[in-house]
């Protein structure tokens, strides 16, 4: 079966520190990766999303990066975070010609 | 990508049938519906999906007229534990991106 991994589940960073959040996907090859942020009581926020190794599309310009070195791992990164980058940050996979997408339980950032 | 539109809140008592609306008048031959489930802290849960007529599973029902152009999310004798974000989403098999609206939040009393 398919799992997907997101960690940590919770963050606090002070302002200007770098960030690296790390998502990996268990049993499937290839997939469709995402990342979403929400902030409190709002919908979720697509900020980028990978068809394939090295292959980064972005929805948002902003203070955030992402890379995936491999296949099943997906990394989103900030050399200097905001307050404003604050929020619960969502990892997703899909599989390619599928409807249906599955998350990781979440990482809540405070930056402070 | 077809834009949908929801309500933003509802409210209902438990033991009611719930209904969610969500319009999707530009929805194309090829997309599926997609409803997920949010709970506070977690993230969303793919519940029920379909392309045309009734589809029902153990969660819920999903109910879309001829045209297409809309969609219903019915939810049977809510409990509390039914409280949370529901979205919903047009996509097909080839679209790479998932684009969440803000989705209607369900708030169910006892």
């Amino acid at each position: 079966s398919q799992t997907i991994h997101q960690w940590p589940a919770t963050l606090v960073q002070p302002v200007g520190s770098p960030l690296s959040l790390e998502c990996t996907v268990e049993g499937t090859s290839n997939p469709n990766l995402y990342w979403y942020r929400q902030a409190a009581g709002r919908g979720l926020q697509l900020l980028f999303y990978s068809v394939g190794i090295g292959q980064i599309s972005s929805e948002v310009p902003q203070n955030l990066s992402a890379s995936r070195p491999q296949d099943r791992q997906f990394i989103l990164s900030s050399k200097k975070l905001l307050l404003s980058d604050s929020g619960f940050y969502l990892c997703a996979w899909r599989r390619k010609g599928n409807t249906e997408a599955f998350f990781g339980q979440g990482t809540r950032l405070t930056v402070v | 990508l077809a834009k949908t539109t929801q309500p933003i809140s509802m409210d209902s008592y438990e033991g009611q049938e719930v209904n969610i609306t969500c319009s999707h008048n530009n929805i194309a031959t090829n997309d599926y519906i997609t409803w997920y489930q949010q709970f506070p802290s977690q993230g969303p849960r793919f519940i029920i999906q379909g392309y045309k007529t009734k589809v029902t599973n153990e969660v819920a029902s999903l109910f879309i007229p001829a045209d297409r152009k809309s969609s219903t999310l019915s939810l049977p004798r809510v409990s509390l534990s039914d409280t949370a974000v529901y979205y919903c989403l047009v996509v097909t098999g080839n679209t790479d991106k998932l684009i969440f609206g803000t989705g209607t939040r369900l708030q169910v009393f006892p």
